[in-house]
């Protein structure tokens, strides 16, 4: 079954340190861009970082540059978030997501077509 | 980093067509792909590319782009497509990806 499964989330203070993983099964994690996408209680979806095709480049937003770290482990078909000097406003589920591409008449689109049920962090003292 | 501009939120009767709209500089260059989200849920990909529709979405989904205008419109809105839409494109670094605040579709 492919399908992505998030875990990690939890309570913790700010300044503190938290990571998160994302399980995929059904297909190979590297074989594809990989995005982690948050949503603060009440609130749209905010974009946060991309681990890129076979793990060569990783972006972020600014808001998270700097503390946050995305990884992969091949071996265990694991995508991870790193968050340190975490903030009130990092509070948020926080979606794993895969990335596809399809080329059609010599255009690209990009869209997410695989999201997990998401993880929970809470930024609170 | 570039925007996505979207109306906050828009009604519709049941049964009439609705289009919602999403405006950034780096629709001219990327394509949108549009989701939709209920509460308590993951969102879904319901539009993407120049009007491509993964399986299973209904074809009173629809997708067009103008300029620097991307556009959702369901044609024959049901109750059950009252929910939140987000389009989302690659920034104009293309490295980067970005969302648009959403906009929330209620069918009377």
């Amino acid at each position: 079954q492919v399908q992505l499964v998030e875990s990690g989330g939890g309570v913790v203070q700010p300044g503190r340190s938290l990571r998160l993983s994302c399980a995929a099964s059904g297909f190979t994690l590297s074989n594809h861009a990989m995005h982690w996408v948050r949503q603060a209680p009440g609130k749209g979806l905010e974009w946060v970082a991309v681990m890129s095709y076979e793990g060569n480049d990783q972006y972020y937003v600014d808001s998270v540059k700097g503390r946050f770290t995305v990884s992969t482990d091949n071996s265990k078909n694991t995508l991870y978030l790193q968050m340190n000097s975490l903030r009130a406003e990092d509070t948020a589920v926080y979606y794993c997501v895969r990335e596809l591409v399809e080329v059609a008449g010599g255009t690209h689109y990009w869209y997410f077509d695989l999201w997990g049920r998401g993880t929970l962090v809470t930024v609170s003292s | 980093s570039s925007e996505l501009t979207q109306d906050p939120a828009v009604s519709v009767a049941l049964g009439q067509t609705v289009t919602i709209t999403c405006q950034g500089d780096s629709l001219g260059t990327f394509y949108a792909s549009w989701y939709q989200q209920k509460p308590g849920q993951a969102p879904l990909l319901v539009i993407y590319g120049k009007n491509n529709r993964p399986s299973g979405i209904p074809d009173r989904f629809s997708g067009s782009t103008s300029g620097n205008t991307a556009s959702l419109t369901i044609t024959g809105a049901q109750a059950d497509d009252e929910a939140d839409y987000y389009c989302n494109s690659r920034d104009s670094s293309a490295n980067h990806r970005v969302f648009g605040a959403g906009t929330k579709v209620t069918v009377l």
